[in-house]
């Protein structure tokens, strides 16, 4: 079957503009995460869906970041006032058990954003 | 704090030789470990996880929680396992990954 789907796969946008990622996860799957990966960097998590609920934003670096998932499928990763250190790779993953041990996470492709 | 370490950025070798990738963490817990990959433009994808204890493409990897590692070994390397490697740790019962910052494997005829 289809595996985790990120749009768009490149954006570039300018200082000061509104962006949003969007991730369709493997249908079915309960659980949603975001990772942000910089230039050399591992991915870091940014949050995560259970079904449609945040259970945690921790990783959001700040008000500018918001995520949402409204149905408990397609989530959006909205980035306000993009700055130029937003640049990164986002990636997107999905999971089909909930707090379960051993779990895979399937990853999608990632959307490479870059602020100009 | 939770964190977890690969020291090396690169580690180039031949084909044939043995391969170690080597993967610290530091977390207070009961640790979940996970190695995935990378190949070249190809999604990030799990290679193997430390409770299924099993070997993938020749991949191993042990955990040693007296030395709180988790390195992952190939006694053969192949130029196919040619890739960026990134050990990670599952957080809690929370289900998010705190990953490494990953090691370049490379691999010459």
């Amino acid at each position: 079957g289809a595996g985790v789907s990120q749009s768009p796969r490149y954006k570039v946008t300018k200082r000061g503009q509104d962006v949003a990622l969007r991730c369709d996860p493997i249908s079915g799957h309960v659980s949603l995460y975001w990772y942000r990966q910089a230039l050399g960097q591992g991915p870091e998590f940014l949050t995560y869906f259970n079904y449609e609920a945040q259970q945690d934003k921790s990783g959001l670096p700040n008000d500018r970041f918001s995520a949402e998932r409204p149905e408990g499928s397609i989530s959006t990763l909205t980035i306000q006032r993009t700055e130029q250190r937003d640049s990164a790779m986002y990636r997107c993953a999905s999971s089909s058990r909930v707090g379960a041990g051993g779990y895979e996470q399937y990853f999608g492709p990632g959307t490479r954003l870059t602020v100009t | 704090a939770q964190r977890v370490t690969q020291p090396e950025k690169l580690l180039s070798v031949f084909k044939g030789a043995p391969v170690e990738l080597k993967c610290n963490y530091s977390y207070s817990g009961s640790p979940e470990l996970f190695w995935y990959v990378q190949y070249s433009r190809q999604r990030l994808q799990l290679l193997l996880r430390h409770i299924s204890r099993e070997s993938i493409k020749g991949f191993t990897a042990d955990l040693n929680k007296g030395e709180t590692s988790f390195h992952l070994k190939k006694p053969f390397a192949q130029e196919e396992d040619s890739a960026m490697y990134y050990c990670a740790l599952r957080r809690g019962s929370q289900g998010n990954l705190i990953f490494g910052k990953g090691t370049k494997l490379s691999v010459k005829p």
